[in-house]
């Protein structure tokens, strides 16, 4: 069964703190993919990587940064968390190909 | 990438067919379809892809005009479980592929 895994379903961080987000996938993908989705506002992309060191800006980059050092691991960083930056985050990989792309479970940050 | 637009939001009851479509004029040559689902609370689910015509899978349809300008997903007999929000994505296949995601379609399936 293909896993996208995501290291916390929900966490709480103070203002200032910096954030580590961890995405883990199993199916040897070379497309990456973090989104946050925000009620209205759908899902939109912060990054994507499609090799490994490799990243582009996706729609909403500003107040993130990723590493991407493994293949199977893309991690999302928040340099220093603000309350704007509460919502949903959701990690995806894909094949090169582009024909189906997994999601992980999601996890809920709240930064207070 | 082609911009999509679908419609905000549909209503449907148990048992009936519904159909989404969803309007992607500037589509390119080699862009392909692609339809998510979207339950609360869960990352999106890969429902189907096509290119053109007609493609069919346990879950759904795709129905693709000559022109690609536009598709519409089609699910038979619905029942509450389909209520979800459905995404069309359109994007280039062979390169890589940044998956961009409109706002979606709110389908609510009531009794």
């Amino acid at each position: 069964d293909v896993k996208v895994t995501q290291s916390s379903r929900y966490l709480v961080k103070r203002t200032g703190e910096k954030v580590f987000l961890e995405c883990v996938q199993d199916m040897d993908h070379e497309n990456m993919f973090w989104y946050r989705q925000d009620p209205g506002l759908g899902l939109r992309l912060i990054y994507f990587s499609y090799d490994v060191k490799m990243k582009e800006k996706g729609d909403i980059p500003e107040g993130y940064s990723v590493s991407r050092e493994k293949k199977e691991r893309f991690s999302l960083i928040l340099e220093s968390a603000s309350t704007n930056q509460t919502s949903m985050y959701l990690c995806a990989s894909g094949n090169r190909e582009g024909t189906e792309a997994f999601f992980g479970q999601g996890t809920r940050l709240t930064v207070v | 990438l082609a911009k999509t637009t679908q419609p905000i939001s549909m209503d449907s009851y148990e048992g009936q067919e519904v159909n989404i479509t969803c309007s992607h004029n500037n589509i390119a040559t080699n862009d392909y379809i692609t339809w998510y689902q979207q339950f609360p609370s869960q990352g999106p689910r890969f429902i189907i892809q096509g290119y053109k015509t007609k493609v069919t899978n346990e879950v759904a349809s795709l129905f693709i005009p000559a022109d690609r300008k536009s598709s519409t997903l089609s699910l038979p007999r619905v029942s509450l479980s389909d209520t979800a929000v459905y995404y069309c994505l359109v994007g280039d296949i062979g390169g890589y592929n940044k998956l961009i995601f409109g706002a979606g379609t709110r389908l609510a399936v009531h009794p």
